[in-house]
């Protein structure tokens, strides 16, 4: 069973401060993906990291895939209250490239 | 917008009973892919379907079942509902691109199971 475990699970900061999302698995992942979720809705794609090592910038968000790709991790540079959502990594991988869900973390940026 | 359309919306049964979800994926996508979202918990794999087949399945029971249809879309269905079944079920369409493949999620059916 591919399992990935998020830290942390619950996140409050301010508006204007930087946080830092981890992803970690001990599988490893043909891919790794990054969603966000608002309540209510289902979760959407922000970005797919392929390549270990590889760095991908968002805007403000920048998101790394592990050089063994079984871990990532997403930064977000001076939180916005329009970031608040829960965030999911996601593993693609196996026969069928089945897409295997993280814990999520869930991000409160406070005005 | 992504989409990919589910029904109903919401939905309350009691314990034992039978319920179908359903979910019209995104024109031109021929994977269908069902999760079930327990409240601040991340999706988990309940099977995935491609061209009308079975194509993956998670750690859910065989009363969990689905079909896909030729146009592509799907259906979940859950017999001899229990409490635990309570939960926000996703459907996520896609089409097949290897370690690239990207879902597009509706926006779920809640389903309480009093």
């Amino acid at each position: 069973t591919q399992l990935l475990e998020q830290s942390p699970q619950f996140l409050s900061i301010q508006e204007g401060e930087n946080l830092t999302v981890y992803c970690n698995s001990s599988s490893v992942f043909s891919s790794l993906q990054w969603y966000r979720q608002e309540p209510g809705e289902g979760p959407v794609l922000l970005v797919t990291v392929v390549t270990g090592g590889e760095v991908k910038k968002l805007k403000r968000l920048t998101f790394q895939f592990g050089d063994a790709r079984k871990d990532s991790s997403l930064h977000i540079t001076a939180a916005q209250p329009g970031d608040t959502g829960l965030y999911l990594c996601a593993g693609v991988g196996g026969g069928y490239q089945k897409v295997t869900f993280g814990t999520g973390t869930k991000l409160q940026v406070i005005p | 917008e992504t989409g990919v359309t589910q029904s109903p919306t919401h939905l309350i049964k009691t314990r034992g009973q039978q319920v179908t979800l359903r979910c019209s994926s995104q024109s031109g996508h021929n994977t269908v892919s069902w999760y079930q979202q327990a409240l601040g918990q991340g999706p988990q794999f309940i099977f995935q379907y491609y061209r009308e087949e079975e194509n993956g399945r998670g750690n859910f029971p065989p009363r969990f079942s689905g079909l896909q249809f030729p146009n592509y879309s799907s259906e979940l269905n859950v017999n001899a509902l229990e409490l635990d079944d309570s939960a926000l079920y996703l459907c996520a369409s896609s089409y097949r691109q290897g370690p690239s493949e990207k879902l597009f999620f509706g926006s779920g059916t809640q389903l309480s199971v009093l």
